[in-house]
C-alpha cells in the first residue's frame, strides 16, 4: 500500500513569492492533516480536513495560509505572499478515521531567502 | 505554552543498553499519548501508544510508562539496536480536541 505522498520535496523562494504543496493521502483514508515543523521543534497542526470540510482550521495563519481538499482525496497548502519565517517543514498526514494513528508524508522543506 | 515538553534534545546510548527517553506534560485533560519516531528526511511513524487508564504498554522491545500524578511518560527501548538511532517525539491529545500536541523531539544515538 502507497503511504502519502507529498510533493515538492524541497522548495527554495524568495519572501513575498507564492507557494503551494500537495498531498496525497492514503486510499481511502477520511482525516487528512497539515502540519508545520520548525527547526528543533516537534510538528504543529495547521489544519485538520474530515473528507472535504476542514474541521479545524484555528491554527492556520489566514492571512497569507489557505488549503483545500478538493473531493476529499488530494490537498493543497498555499501560502502567498512567503515570508522568512514560513520556512520549515510542512507536513502532510492522513488516518482511516479519528486522529490516533495519523499516517505522515515526508514532508515538503521550504526555504524563504 | 509548551503543552508537552521532551527536555533532553538529545542522548547516547550504548548498543544494546536501556534506552530511557522522557516526556512531561501540562493538561490535565490529555488522556491519550503517543511516540513517534523519525528519521531524516522521513515523516514520523507510529511507534507507540498509551491511554491515561493504563500506566504502561509494552510492544517488543518498547515500553512506554505513563505516571499521571507526576504527567511524566517515558519510552524504554531495550535492548537498543543501531537502527533506533532517529528523533523521537512524544504527543499527547484529549480526546475531545481530537488533535495531536507534540513535544520538541529528542535526538537517540545508538553507538556500536
Amino acid at each position: 500500500e502507497a503511504g502519502v505522498v507529498q510533493s515538492p520535496r524541497y522548495k527554495i523562494i524568495e519572501k513575498k513569492q507564492p507557494v503551494a504543496f500537495w498531498c496525497n493521502p492514503i486510499s481511502g483514508h477520511n482525516t487528512l492533516y497539515w502540519y508545520r515543523q520548525n527547526l528543533g521543534q516537534g510538528p504543529e497542526l495547521l489544519i485538520r480536513y474530515e473528507n472535504e470540510e476542514a474541521v479545524d482550521d484555528s491554527q492556520l495563519p489566514k492571512d497569507r495560509f489557505s488549503a483545500e481538499r478538493l473531493k476529499g482525496v488530494d490537498s493543497t497548502l498555499k501560502i502567498q505572499p512567503a515570508e522568512l519565517g514560513d520556512s520549515a517543514v510542512y507536513l502532510c498526514a492522513s488516518s482511516l478515521q479519528g486522529w490516533e494513528t495519523q499516517y505522515f508524508g515526508p514532508g515538503t522543506r521550504l526555504l524563504v531567502l | 505554552d509548551q503543552q508537552v515538553k521532551q527536555n533532553s534534545p538529545s542522548l547516547s546510548v550504548q548498543e544494546g543498553r536501556i534506552s530511557i527517553l522522557n516526556c512531561d506534560y501540562t493538561n490535565s485533560m490529555f488522556d491519550y499519548f503517543l511516540w513517534y519516531k523519525k528519521y531524516p528526511a522521513e515523516g514520523p511513524t507510529f511507534l507507540i501508544s498509551i491511554s491515561s487508564i493504563k500506566d504502561k504498554n509494552e510492544d517488543g522491545r518498547f515500553t512506554v510508562f505513563l505516571n499521571k500524578s507526576a504527567k511524566h511518560l517515558s519510552l524504554h527501548i531495550v535492548p537498543s539496536q543501531p537502527g533506533d538511532s532517529a528523533v523521537y517525539f512524544c504527543a499527547a491529545s484529549d480526546q475531545g480536541a481530537q488533535k495531536l500536541v507534540f513535544g520538541q523531539g529528542t535526538r537517540l544515538t545508538i553507538n556500536p
